[in-house]
């Protein structure tokens, strides 16, 4: 199966730390993705972490993979009010002949100040 | 938005009328993509390409045809647009359908159908 699913919505302080998860239920994923969508705008990748790995860190972005609990998670340190956007993870399976990215339903990020 | 330009952004059309979305890309990426964006359901594929004249359909193919005839314009066809086809649609591209699949996106254009 290729279900992605997040949770839809998470509200933090200005400051705080946030942290947005994701799970997946294919276990042969070969790359994992976030994406942030601001308002009127189309995605932007964020990061992605190669299966095989269980963390990946990119200034105040710390990616996060369990495989055996197929959970994903992105935590952003410090946040601020231009992290509010709508966060997508997905996921890449091989689909005979080419890269199949599945998207998850997003999240929806409210910062407040 | 990594060189891709949608159009059109809005446009509101009726039931049963054909409708033609169109992505153009400056980057000479090979493959380019339509999704469509939904509430509850995240970005669904509609069809793909890997290169010119060479397409395929994604999940949620019926009711939609794609053209590519250059390497840089990729063409969303609703033959007979209905509500259910009310959406946000997304064009996208990538360097290589490789095992890293990043995806640069448009900005979208917003459909609808009354």
């Amino acid at each position: 199966g290729e279900d992605v699913e997040q949770s839809l919505f998470l509200s933090v302080r200005e400051g705080d730390s946030s942290v947005i998860n994701c799970t997946y239920t294919d276990s042969s994923s070969t790359y994992l993705y976030w994406y942030k969508q601001e308002p009127g705008a189309g995605l932007q990748l964020l990061t992605y972490i190669f299966s095989n790995m269980d963390m990946k860190q990119d200034q105040r972005l710390t990616v996060l993979l369990n495989k055996k609990d197929k959970h994903l998670s992105l935590r952003i340190a410090d946040t601020q009010t231009g992290d509010s956007a709508i966060y997508f993870c997905a996921e890449s399976l091989d689909s005979g002949g080419y890269q199949k990215v599945t998207f998850g339903t997003g999240t929806k990020l409210q910062v407040i100040p | 938005d990594a060189g891709i330009t949608q159009s059109p952004r809005h446009k509101v059309t009726e039931t049963g009328t054909p409708v033609t979305l169109r992505c153009h890309q400056t980057e000479n990426h090979r493959y380019m993509y339509w999704y469509r964006q939904d509430p509850g359901h995240g970005l669904r594929l509609i069809h793909y390409s890997y290169g010119v004249k060479d397409t395929d359909k994604g999940e949620v193919s019926d009711g939609y045809s794609v053209s590519r005839s250059k390497t840089e314009d990729f063409l969303l066809t609703l033959e007979s647009a209905t509500s259910s086809q009310t959406s946000v649609y997304f064009c996208a591209i990538s360097e290589s359908a490789g095992v890293n699949e990043k995806l640069f996106f448009g900005s979208g254009t917003q459909l609808s159908v009354l």
